[in-house]
């Protein structure tokens, strides 16, 4: 059974940069036809793509993010990772990593890391 | 605002049956499978349906999606307490290359 986990600050000051990694068990982040991502939940947008990567390589962001996002892959650590720069409070969320398909493939996500940015 | 537009709030008395639409446009559903979610309150999404109308496995056959052009429906059959949840449907946007979602149905269980 594939699984995913959050690690990360739970505090990020304004202006500064969050930065997220998922562990993956249970499957490779260098299987063909998947997409390994990020996304977020809070309470006024409900939930929002941020960015994935490919499992190429191949990087794809939410355009209203793109400029603040990199979403990277350590495939000898079996993780990928999330750095948003300049956050602000709008930047509050639980941010969620996932496995997800744009062909039909059942996803997987993991618990989710509550981020607040404050100072 | 979502990408996909679902109705805010959906109720029913146990016993009963419950749908929920979902809808969307040509670059997002109308193109790509559909997702659906449960969400309890302090936990994560758990994946209710994919492509359309498949279960993952523990999930019970009360639940069913379904797909028409720009539009999907999720149905609750037999309705029960723990039925009450947020609900989102999600799909891959073919203009934005990444997922999209809706913005959640809250079903309350009368």
């Amino acid at each position: 059974q594939l699984q995913l986990q959050e690690s990360g600050p739970g505090l990020v000051k304004p202006s500064e940069t969050l930065s997220l990694t998922c562990t993956v068990s249970g499957g490779s982040i260098s299987s063909s036809s998947y997409y390994w991502g990020w996304i977020r939940q809070t309470p006024g947008k409900g939930l929002e793509w941020i960015g994935s990567m490919y499992y190429s390589g191949t990087t794809y962001y939410n355009p209203s993010l793109k400029s603040r996002v990199t979403v990277s892959g350590h495939t000898s650590k079996n993780q990928f990772s999330l750095h948003l720069t300049s956050v602000t409070a709008a930047d509050t969320a639980i941010y969620y990593c996932a496995r997800h398909s744009s062909v039909g493939l059942r996803d997987y996500w993991g618990q989710g890391i509550s981020v607040t940015v404050s100072s | 605002q979502s990408v996909l537009t679902q109705p805010p709030s959906a109720s029913g008395t146990p016993g009963q049956r419950v749908t929920i639409s979902c809808s969307g446009s040509i670059s997002n559903i109308g193109g790509n499978t559909v997702n659906w979610y449960q969400q309890l309150p302090g936990t994560a999404p758990k994946l209710l349906i994919y492509s359309n109308t498949q279960r993952p496995s523990g999930v019970p056959d009360r639940f069913s999606g379904s797909k028409s052009g720009t539009s999907a429906s999720l149905a609750v059959s037999r309705l029960q307490s723990d039925d009450e949840a947020d609900y989102y449907c999600g799909t891959w946007d073919d203009s934005m290359n990444g997922p999209v979602f809706g913005g959640g149905t809250k079903l309350t269980v009368l």
